[in-house]
């Protein structure tokens, strides 16, 4: 596609139930980055795909967090057990293979746990 | 825990004013670094990226980066009321592709 295109651009969810975010690459683009972002933060980096494989999930803050790329293009974060604190716009970004590529963000997905 | 620090503002500038924006960093083994900016409910967008020490010049914008002081700046020249945003400064480690991202520094341009 023209940009990255995630989806749903907002979600709400009740605290303890599981939610899924989607993420959809620029064509082409073999590294894909998830982020959250809290309000007045900066992005925080969660997990990077290079192809179908986590290559650094060292952002994940635990085991309720899990993302796969079976394909090696979209991208689906998973997030169980919701709790409040897990309120924040979710960001994916990807970029071509190699060196210092710009990685485009996508618009986000703003999660809101009550 | 490697930070990325920066102003959290507001600077206000004065329409056509130059704009400087400020970031040091914790971990002397970053190499690589970029300044994004956000609009408020917006993504962030890549406005520049810096790998040595020195200045490099993109249009108005001129990033600078001293790695002896750990330090990276963003010059906004002739700031426009467009450029007002939050300026995003972010940096990558050897080897890795994550971004540590600063918390931003929101700059108001007046007209």
């Amino acid at each position: 596609g023209a940009g990255v295109s995630q989806t749903p651009s907002n979600k709400v969810t009740e605290k303890g139930k599981y939610v899924e975010l989607r993420c959809d690459p620029i064509s082409g683009h073999t590294a894909l980055y998830w982020y959250r972002q809290s309000l007045g933060q900066g992005p925080e980096f969660l997990i990077y795909f290079q192809g179908t494989g986590a290559a650094d999930d060292s952002g994940l803050p635990n085991d309720r967090f899990f993302a796969v790329r079976p394909e090696g293009s979209v991208s689906t974060l998973k997030i169980q057990r919701t709790e409040r604190g897990d309120s924040a716009v979710y960001l994916c970004a990807s970029s071509a293979f190699g060196g210092n590529t710009e990685a485009f963000f996508g618009q986000g997905t703003r999660l809101t746990v009550v | 825990q490697k930070e990325v620090e920066q102003n959290s503002g507001p600077l206000s500038v004065p329409e056509g004013a130059i704009a400087s924006l400020n970031c040091t960093y914790s971990d002397r083994g970053s190499q690589s670094f970029f300044w994004y900016r956000q609009y408020s409910g917006k993504s962030p967008e890549l406005i520049m990226f810096i790998y040595s020490n020195g200045d490099k010049e993109d249009g108005r914008f001129t990033a600078q980066l001293n790695k002896a002081s750990q330090y990276v700046s963003l010059l906004i020249r002739d700031s426009q009321p467009s450029d007002s945003a939050t300026y995003l400064c972010a940096v990558r480690d050897t080897g890795r592709r994550a971004l540590t991202f600063g918390s931003g520094t929101r700059l108001q341009v007046q007209p």
